[in-house]
Formats: C-alpha cells, sequence, structure tokens
C-alpha cells in the first residue's frame, strides 16, 4: 500500500530534550516536506526537500533540522525543543518537486513542556 | 516570498445550497493551484487541483477556478452533502518550490 508514515504519533516531552519524528513513503517520491499546523495559522512549511542531499528551509524552520540521507526518509530533528514548538507536524511526499499532488503523513501531536 | 490569503474562515451552508472559498495569492510566478480537504482529526487530502494554462477545471461536484490577472482562485461546491463538513485549505508554491497553505475555511453543512 502506497503511503507515508510517521513516529511517533503522539509526543509529550519537555523542554530541552531532543527529539526525532521520523518519516517514510514507498512511492519514491522525490519531494518531501514537513509542516506545521496551528489553529488560524493553517500548515505552514518548516523544510522541503527535493531529493537526496537536497534541503532548503521553509517558512518557519527556526528550531529545526532535517536530513535526507535515502530517498524514502526524511526525519525532522528538534535540537533543543520550546513550548512554542507544541503543535501537530505532517510530512508529506509527492512525485516532482510541489507542483504535483502531496501525499501527507498521518500527523504526530507534539506537547513540549 | 508567497503569500496566499483565504475567506472566509467559516462558512454555514444549508444542505443542498452551494459554497464558495476564495482565495488571493502574491506570487505572478505561481503556476499551480491544489486545493485539500480536511476531515476532523485526519490528515489533509488533495481534493481538486488547477494549472496556470486553464481558467477552470471541474470534478464532479467540486470546482475551481482561476483568474491569473487578479491572482485569485477559488474553490464551488455544489448540491452541499453533510460530508462536506471539513476545513478546506488553499495553497500555491513559489517558483522555488516552497509551499505556502492558506489558513483555512470551516466548512458546515447543515443538514
Amino acid at each position: 500500500e502506497a503511503q507515508v508514515t510517521q513516529n511517533p504519533r503522539y509526543l509529550i516531552t519537555v523542554t530541552g530534550k531532543k527529539l526525532t519524528v521520523t518519516c517514510s513513503q514507498n512511492m519514491n517520491h522525490e519531494y518531501m516536506s514537513w509542516y506545521r499546523q496551528d489553529p488560524g495559522l493553517g500548515l505552514r512549511q518548516i523544510y522541503y526537500s527535493m531529493n537526496v542531499e537536497v534541503t532548503d528551509k521553509g517558512d518557519v524552520p527556526e528550531g529545526y533540522k532535517v536530513s535526507r540521507k535515502e530517498k524514502r526518509n526524511f526525519p525532522l530533528i528538534l535540537e533543543s525543543p520550546s513550548p512554542n514548538q507544541t503543535s501537530l507536524y505532517f510530512c508529506a511526499s509527492s512525485y516532482q518537486g510541489s507542483y504535483n499532488e502531496q501525499f501527507f503523513g498521518p500527523g504526530t501531536r507534539l506537547t513540549v513542556l | 516570498g508567497e503569500n496566499v490569503e483565504q475567506h472566509p474562515s467559516t462558512l454555514s451552508v444549508q444542505e443542498g445550497d452551494s459554497a464558495v472559498i476564495k482565495c488571493t495569492y502574491s506570487d505572478s510566478a505561481s503556476n499551480y493551484f491544489p486545493w485539500y480537504k480536511q476531515e476532523l482529526g485526519k490528515r489533509p487530502q488533495l481534493i481538486i487541483d488547477i494549472r496556470s494554462n486553464v481558467g477552470e477545471k471541474k470534478d464532479q461536484r467540486i470546482a475551481v477556478t482561476l483568474n491569473k490577472t487578479a491572482k485569485h482562485f477559488s474553490l464551488h461546491i455544489t448540491e452541499t452533502q453533510p460530508e462536506d463538513s471539513a476545513v478546506y485549505f488553499c495553497a500555491a508554491p513559489n517558483t522555488g518550490n516552497q509551499f505556502y497553505f492558506g489558513t483555512g475555511t470551516s466548512l458546515t453543512v447543515i443538514p
């Protein structure tokens, strides 16, 4: 089954404790992206990747890191989480670039205390 | 960068009526305009998209219109049904593949 998976789905952590949210797709997509969703603000892009070893900042990259060592995986790293990073996070992928349908993962709800 | 604005933020319609959601964008080079639907507790899913070489696209009860001169595009849902209740997002990428969503419209269809 073609899909985008994320783990964990729910996470409660404390300020400053490094964490990684994994994202994996099995559709051989080149484009992958991370978004955060907050009430009233819609979905905002954090980072995106056009292909392996190619990553770029989105609209709200501060406090986040990503890597793209393999085509299928695009982990999101919070080196020192803060309460303002409490949010719902979605990973997405598309065939080529952002000019195609993006397929979203199920989301990760993160709470930083 | 791109700026995508979406209106209204909430919309209630009677079942069977039409619903229209409008978005404006700022980057005149943008040429791809998708609409995503997000049901409560679910992930966003594409429902329709349009590219700048056409002015209108229809898929059953859903249509999207694009006015490149005015830099706005709209989602039209006809004969609304309760299962159309959801949050709808418009979006546009900039020429650098950075992606921008509108702030969403919460549509409620009243049976």
